[in-house]
């Protein structure tokens, strides 16, 4: 069975630092790897995905993750913070090929400090 | 892409009654998957719901207290029976594409008082 941990159920960063957060995952075969995003009182939006090929995938908002698949981690990355970041995200894990379940981790809520 | 639209977005519900959310697709999908996401916490798969077979529901779920309708390959239901104050939550029907992306409706909005 799939499944991601994410390390940190918040993490607190001032605005201009670098944001890190941190997944994992357990799989029995390649997986795909997600981040999603969901700001307070929204929908669920994709940041990036990660299926095969280039291991640094890049996404929208100026996020980037990469695959290491000697870490079993796809952790989340972007330069600089911004005000407008402060969301809650989502690193998801589902078995290779279309039309798969998505099975979530617990989240990690940003706060970003002014 | 794909719009998914769910109904009720709200309610509020006696315990012990049911409430039936109702998922429709703009495009024909073989799957449909059916999430909750308590107060404050992860989304949790409750069950997929396949066009012209019973649902598959992961484990903690049951079909007695989650019964999943699945008439055509754009619609599905899914009621909550018997409700009690630990049923509320939210709940999202979700699809996945051919190329991996999940896309997620509004979400129904359930508490039970």
């Amino acid at each position: 069975a799939q499944s991601v941990t994410q390390l940190g159920s918040h993490v607190s960063v001032s605005e201009g630092a670098l944001v890190l957060l941190r997944c994992n995952y357990s799989s029995s075969v390649p997986p795909y790897l997600f981040w999603y995003v969901q700001y307070p009182n929204q929908g669920l939006q994709l940041l990036l995905k990660y299926t095969t090929g280039a291991t640094l995938v890049k996404g929208i908002n100026g996020f980037e993750a990469e695959f290491k698949k000697s870490e079993t981690s796809f952790h989340l990355t972007k330069p600089s913070a911004h005000m407008s970041d402060a969301a809650e995200y989502f690193c998801a894990v589902s078995d290779p090929g279309g039309y798969q379940k998505v099975t979530f981790g617990t989240g990690t809520k940003l706060q970003v400090i002014p | 892409s794909a719009v998914i639209s769910q109904k009720p977005s709200r309610d509020i519900c006696q315990r012990g009654t049911s409430l039936t959310i109702q998922c429709q697709v703009d495009s024909q999908v073989t799957m449909m998957f059916w999430y909750r996401q308590q107060p404050g916490q992860s989304l949790t798969l409750i069950a997929t719901a396949n066009q012209g077979s019973e649902a598959t529901y992961e484990s903690g779920f049951v079909i007695d207290k989650f019964p999943i309708s699945r008439p055509n390959l754009t619609f599905s239901t899914l009621t909550v029976s018997n409700m009690s104050p630990e049923d509320s939550s939210i709940y999202l029907c979700s699809v996945v594409s051919v190329n991996t992306e999940a896309f997620f409706g509004q979400g129904t909005r359930l508490t039970v008082v």
